[in-house]
């Protein structure tokens, strides 16, 4: 079946930019993630949805950071004036929350350059 | 003190052996628990769920210790292609349904 989706694959733009990154969740999946990993780091936490509850945000690392999740599916991460260390993979995962044990399956990531 | 911890390594070992990794983690009270592979550039993906009574799969067989809170991820008969950073993932079960992830273990097999 079909996995989690991102898009861009890769995004490269300039310093103060804002840039869009989109995941779209395994069918039927009620819990999205976005992480971000910088080169050779662990991955950050940046926010999760879960159904139609509240997002837990804390891991979002300033303002300019934001992301939506339109009809419980397809979630769209926003970086509003880009700066250089925002430069990381940025990694969306789902997973089913009703079961227990059900672990979070990632997308390919969107590798984000910011010049 | 971290969610998870995870000796980072790197673990260079010859073809064949076998080879073992430990993760602690914080809460007396999570309950879900996992191995994920990641190779690099590459996104992690689920090695295997670890299971009260301990699980295996093939070469990888998991464990976990309640009392001392850690789960491990042993490996026999090493092959090249298990190189690779391995992540160790505790649900806490907490508000909202978040994971944390350990930093990786660098697992290099040389021929």
């Amino acid at each position: 079946g079909a996995g989690v989706s991102q898009s861009p694959s890769n995004k490269v733009t300039e310093k103060g930019k804002d840039v869009e990154l989109r995941c779209d969740p395994i069918s039927g999946h009620t819990a999205l993630y976005w992480y971000r990993q910088s080169l050779g780091q662990g991955l950050e936490f940046l926010i999760y949805f879960q159904g139609n509850s509240a997002p837990d945000k804390s891991g979002l690392p300033s303002d300019r950071f934001s992301a939506e999740r339109t009809g419980g599916s397809v979630s769209t991460l926003t970086i509003q004036r880009t700066q250089q260390e925002d430069s990381a993979v940025y990694l969306c995962a789902s997973s089913l929350v009703s079961q227990t044990d059900q672990p979070q399956h990632f997308g390919d990531g969107t590798r984000l350059s910011i010049l | 003190r971290k969610e998870v911890e995870q000796d980072p390594g790197p673990f260079n070992v010859p073809e064949g052996a076998t080879v073992a990794f430990n993760c602690t983690y914080s809460n007396s009270a999570s309950q879900s628990f996992f191995w994920y592979r990641q190779d690099c550039r590459k996104e992690p993906k689920l090695l295997m769920s670890v299971y009260s009574s301990g699980n295996e799969d093939g070469r990888f067989t998991a464990q976990l210790n309640r009392a001392s809170q850690y789960i491990s991820l042993l490996i026999r008969d090493s092959k090249l292609s298990d190189s690779a950073t391995y992540l160790c993932v505790v649900n806490p079960k907490r508000a909202g349904n978040q994971f944390y992830f350990g930093t990786g273990t660098s697992l290099t097999v040389i021929p």
